[in-house]
């Protein structure tokens, strides 16, 4: 059954705004993943968290991965319209980005110019 | 672009059918996984293959079977197609180093099926 609850589940913000967006397990997960999909598109990398507790940049993208190991957050500082698309977390249970990952339902993100 | 492609793009297929999905690593990678998506979800891990061997299994039955070749290329072999088999059906490709530690996964762009 599903193991991560993705919230919020879509967003409609104005373009320059920041975003917040979060994930949360009831299990404890030792890798957390941030990806993007864009519509007819796979999903795309943003940022890896393999550390309780660590807090990662990627430009304008930030996400923490929890002390507990059973959540984290992404924020996307000052959007704009490109940074539209869904955004999934993403886990896996060994210290490492391989094997089995486990999605969130994803949270849709629009951006109005 | 990640270097992973997949085909075909699109493919209707009808209830009871047989289909094969096709997917290319990323030059170095020796690692693949599939994933399905249904529409308005997540992915949802089929299988992995890792030296042309099966080496991980989500929640999928029998029917949904794979292979790897020796360039690192998957198949993706559903058979008994149903309804619910309609989704689009995605590869990732990584590299595991023979110490086990590994790298990204990289997904291609997705095989959309229909089943009607």
């Amino acid at each position: 059954g599903q193991q991560l609850n993705q919230s919020p589940q879509s967003m409609f913000i104005q373009e320059g705004e920041d975003v917040s967006m979060n994930c949360t397990s009831s299990s404890i997960f030792n890798t957390w993943l941030w990806y993007k999909q864009d519509p007819g598109e796979g999903p795309v990398l943003l940022i890896a968290l393999y550390k309780a507790g660590e807090l990662t940049s990627n430009g304008r993208l930030t996400a923490q991965f929890g002390i507990t190991r059973k959540d984290s957050f992404l924020n996307i500082s000052a959007s704009i319209p490109s940074d539209v698309g869904i955004y999934f977390c993403a886990v896996a249970r060994f210290s490492s980005n391989t094997g089995k990952l486990i999605f969130g339902q994803g949270t849709t993100l629009q951006v109005k110019p | 672009e990640t270097g992973v492609t997949q085909s075909p793009t699109h493919l209707i297929k009808t209830r009871g059918q047989q289909v094969t999905l096709r997917c290319s690593s990323q030059s170095g990678h020796n690692t693949v996984s599939w994933y399905q998506q249904a529409l308005g979800q997540g992915p949802q891990f089929i299988f992995q293959y890792y030296r042309e061997e099966e080496n991980g299994r989500g929640n999928f039955p029998p029917r949904f079977s794979g292979l790897q070749f020796p360039n690192y290329s998957s198949e993706l072999n559903v058979n008994a197609l149903e309804l619910d088999d309609s989704a689009l059906y995605l590869c990732a490709s990584s590299l595991v180093w023979t110490s086990g530690s590994t790298d990204t996964q990289y997904f291609g762009p997705g095989t959309r099926l229909t089943v009607l």
